[in-house]
């Protein structure tokens, strides 16, 4: 069985920091992982994944990701973060293969200072 | 990026009735479909993945006599809450597939009364 592990509930910084959100994930094999960013009162919306290859990916908004197979990580980063960056964050994994079935983190809650 | 419709956004249902939900991809063939519940305060569980011409898989504590789905073609995907109560709350995602992603919909936010 898979996991996502999101360590922090919240994060907090000024506007014009960098910002890094932490992502974990527990599997055996080579995962798909991906982030998705849902606005308050908003579903999801797609950001970035990796699948193979490079290992930093690049996304919507400014965002890109650094798959980290040594320590199982899939951290998501943008600097400088903005006032409308504020939001939360999911971290996904998908199983190898392609399956759609997503597991997701319990989210990271973005609060971007102006 | 791929579009999703989902309705309604909201609806209100009396505790022991029913609501369905319907999930519309645009633009795309979506060749599976995934519901998702986003409880309160909680992150997002997987119900079920249907697949076209494929039977449909629940997971673990969600089962089709509770939440039936309906996925009849590319295109389109819906699923009825059945005998809903004060559990069932929360915000109910289809998540469309499209070239390895999936694409979500708004949401369809259940209150039970």
């Amino acid at each position: 069985a898979q996991s996502v592990d999101q360590p922090d509930a919240h994060v907090t910084l000024s506007e014009g920091a960098s910002l890094e959100l932490r992502c974990s994930y527990s599997y055996s094999a080579a995962p798909y992982l991906f982030w998705y960013v849902q606005y308050p009162g908003q579903s999801l919306q797609f950001l970035l994944k990796y699948i193979t290859g490079d290992t930093v990916v690049k996304g919507t908004k400014g965002f890109e990701a650094e798959f980290r197979k040594s320590n199982s990580s899939f951290n998501l980063k943008k600097s400088p973060a903005h006032w409308s960056d504020s939001a939360k964050y999911f971290c996904a994994l998908e199983a190898t293969g392609g399956n759609n079935k997503l597991t997701f983190g319990q989210g990271t809650v973005l609060s971007v200072i102006p | 990026g791929a579009l999703v419709y989902q309705y309604p956004r909201r609806t209100i249902c009396k505790s022991g009735t029913s609501m369905r939900m319907e999930c519309q991809a645009v633009g795309f063939q979506a060749t599976s479909v995934a519901w998702y519940r986003q409880s309160p305060q909680k992150t997002f569980e997987l119900i079920a993945l249907s697949t076209v011409n494929s039977a449909i898989k629940y997971e673990q504590n969600f089962t089709q006599e509770k939440f039936p789905i309906s996925h009849p073609n590319l295109s389109f995907s819906s699923m009825t809450v059945l005998n809903a109560y004060l559990e069932d709350r929360g915000l109910y995602l289809c998540g469309a597939s499209s070239q390895n992603t999936l694409y979500f919909g708004a949401g369809t936010r259940l209150s039970v009364l």
